[in-house]
C-alpha cells in the first residue's frame, strides 16, 4: 500500500526566510508519480510539480525548488525567500503504475509572517 | 474556460437528511474523485470513477453513494447513514492515469 507522510504539521516563518517542506513516502512500486499541490485560504488545491520515478533531477521554479531522493524516499519542497502569499496549505501526493489514484499526505500549513 | 465545478459552495444538512454535491467538468477527462478533508486529516479518498457508469468505493465510503452517467458529472450524494459528514468536500479530475489532478473549489457541509 502506498502511503505519504508530511511530518510537519504547521510551519511559521517571517519573511524572506527560506523554508522546507519535508514528505517521506513509500511504495513497493518502481514506476510512480509524486506530485505538490498548494492550497490557498480558497480552498481550491493548485498543482505546483510532479515527478516520476524515473527522473530525480532536481527542478527549480522561480523561489520554488523540489529535492527528490529515491535513496531515502523523500520528495522536499523548499521556498526560498518566503513571501506572505506562499502562507497556505500544502500537500505532498503520490500514485503508483498500478491503480494510479492519488494519495495525499495530511498536509503541512505555511505561515509566513510580514 | 475549461475546469470542475463544483456546488454549491456552502451546504447545511439537517440530521437524517440526504444531501447531493454537484461536481461538474468541462475538462474531457476520463478520472473523476471525491475526497474529503477534516482539518489535520488531509484529503480522504471517497469514490473514485475511471469511465462513465463505473466507479469504486474509496478508502472512506461508507455512509456515500455516487454515480457516474455522464463524463462530465461524478455527483456525490451524502446519506443519512454518515454520521459524521461535516468536512470539506473536493472534487478532482485527472485526463489520465498518472498525471497531476485538477480540483474544484470545494463544498463545505455542516450539520446543523
Amino acid at each position: 500500500a502506498q502511503k505519504v507522510t508530511q511530518a510537519q504539521t504547521e510551519i511559521s516563518v517571517v519573511e524572506k526566510e527560506d523554508v522546507t517542506l519535508d514528505c517521506v513516502y513509500e511504495t513497493r512500486d518502481t514506476t510512480y508519480y509524486l506530485f505538490w499541490y498548494k492550497q490557498p485560504p480558497s480552498g481550491e488545491l493548485v498543482f505546483l510539480i510532479r515527478r516520476n520515478s524515473f527522473d530525480e533531477q532536481n527542478e527549480i521554479s522561480g523561489r520554488y525548488s523540489w529535492n527528490f531522493q529515491k535513496s531515502t524516499s523523500s520528495f522536499n519542497f523548499t521556498i526560498t525567500a518566503s513571501q506572505v502569499v506562499d502562507s497556505a496549505v500544502y500537500f505532498c501526493a503520490l500514485s503508483e503504475e498500478g491503480s494510479y489514484i492519488p494519495t495525499f499526505g495530511r498536509g503541512t500549513s505555511l505561515i509566513v509572517h510580514p | 474556460d475549461g475546469g470542475i465545478t463544483q456546488s454549491p459552495k456552502y451546504l447545511f444538512r439537517k440530521e437524517g437528511q440526504n444531501v447531493t454535491l454537484s461536481c461538474e467538468q468541462n475538462l474531457n477527462h476520463d478520472a473523476m474523485y471525491w475526497y474529503r478533508q477534516d482539518p489535520g486529516q488531509g484529503l480522504r479518498l471517497i469514490y473514485y470513477s475511471q469511465i462513465v457508469n463505473d466507479f469504486q468505493k474509496g478508502d472512506i465510503a461508507e455512509g456515500y453513494s455516487v454515480s457516474r452517467e455522464k463524463k462530465e458529472s461524478f455527483p456525490l450524494t451524502v446519506t443519512s447513514a454518515q454520521k459524521n459528514p461535516t468536512a470539506f468536500y473536493l472534487c478532482a479530475s485527472t485526463p489520465w492515469l498518472g498525471t497531476e489532478a485538477f480540483f474544484g473549489q470545494g463544498t463545505r457541509l455542516t450539520v446543523v
